[in-house]
């Protein structure tokens, strides 16, 4: 069954630090793949979204994330975390062979300490 | 463009009863999709819409769950009768196209069920 997993479910980071999010996912073939954020609170959000072209996608706030095809992956990273980061991050996937329905990751929720 | 629309945004209920939820997707979007997020399980699609058709209710956990698009800005979701595990935060998004492009999520109705 096709799946997405992200490794982390709890980071927890300073100021300042580096971030990495890792996304796996199990589809073969062409994919269409997204970051969402939600804020305590708040709703799903879209972080930054790959199609196709350049693998390495540049998104809000400083994020970006890079599609590694022969890895199977879509990893978030921003060098510097700021505290309006603390939220919970989502990849999601759809692709051509699951009817282009959009599976979402389990989520990481990030926090970051001032 | 006032996003998508989510009434009601706080709903508690008591067991038995019957709850609808109700979404209003953004003019000019085609695919609309219900989620639940809870704690336990994450961020589950419980059933979309393309052009106001049901494409997938894989996701409906059971008989109870029922959901209607009578028209292209206007859907429900219903729960009858309701059960204390149904309480989560029902989601809902929509999108352009046949669900491939980013979707855009409501605020969410937080539900309890006493």
């Amino acid at each position: 069954a096709q799946s997405v997993s992200q490794h982390n479910h709890h980071v927890i980071l300073s100021e300042a630090a580096s971030l990495e999010l890792g996304c796996n996912y199990s589809y073969g073939g062409t994919v269409n793949l997204f970051w969402y954020v939600q804020y305590p609170g708040q709703h799903l959000q879209l972080l930054l979204k790959y199609f196709s072209g350049d693998p390495l996608v540049k998104g809000i706030k400083g994020f970006e994330a890079e599609f590694i095809k022969s890895k199977f992956s879509f990893n978030l990273r921003k060098p510097s975390v700021q505290w309006s980061d603390t939220a919970e991050y989502f990849c999601a996937v759809n692709a051509l062979t699951g009817g282009f329905k959009t599976i979402f990751g389990a989520g990481t929720r990030l926090f970051v300490k001032a | 463009d006032a996003g998508v629309i989510q009434s009601p945004r706080h709903e508690v209920t008591e067991m038995g009863q019957e709850v609808t939820l109700r979404c209003k997707p953004i003019s000019g979007h085609n695919s609309l999709f219900w989620y639940r997020q809870t704690m336990m399980r994450g961020l589950e699609l419980l059933i979309y819409f393309n052009n106001n058709v049901p494409i997938d209710d894989s996701g409906m956990p059971e008989d109870r769950f029922s959901a209607k698009m009578p028209n292209a800005s206007f859907s429900t979701l219903k729960i009858q009768p309701s059960e204390p595990r149904d309480s989560a935060v029902y989601f809902c998004a929509s999108s352009l196209g046949t669900g491939v492009n980013e979707q855009f999520f409501g605020p969410g109705t937080r539900l309890t069920v006493l």
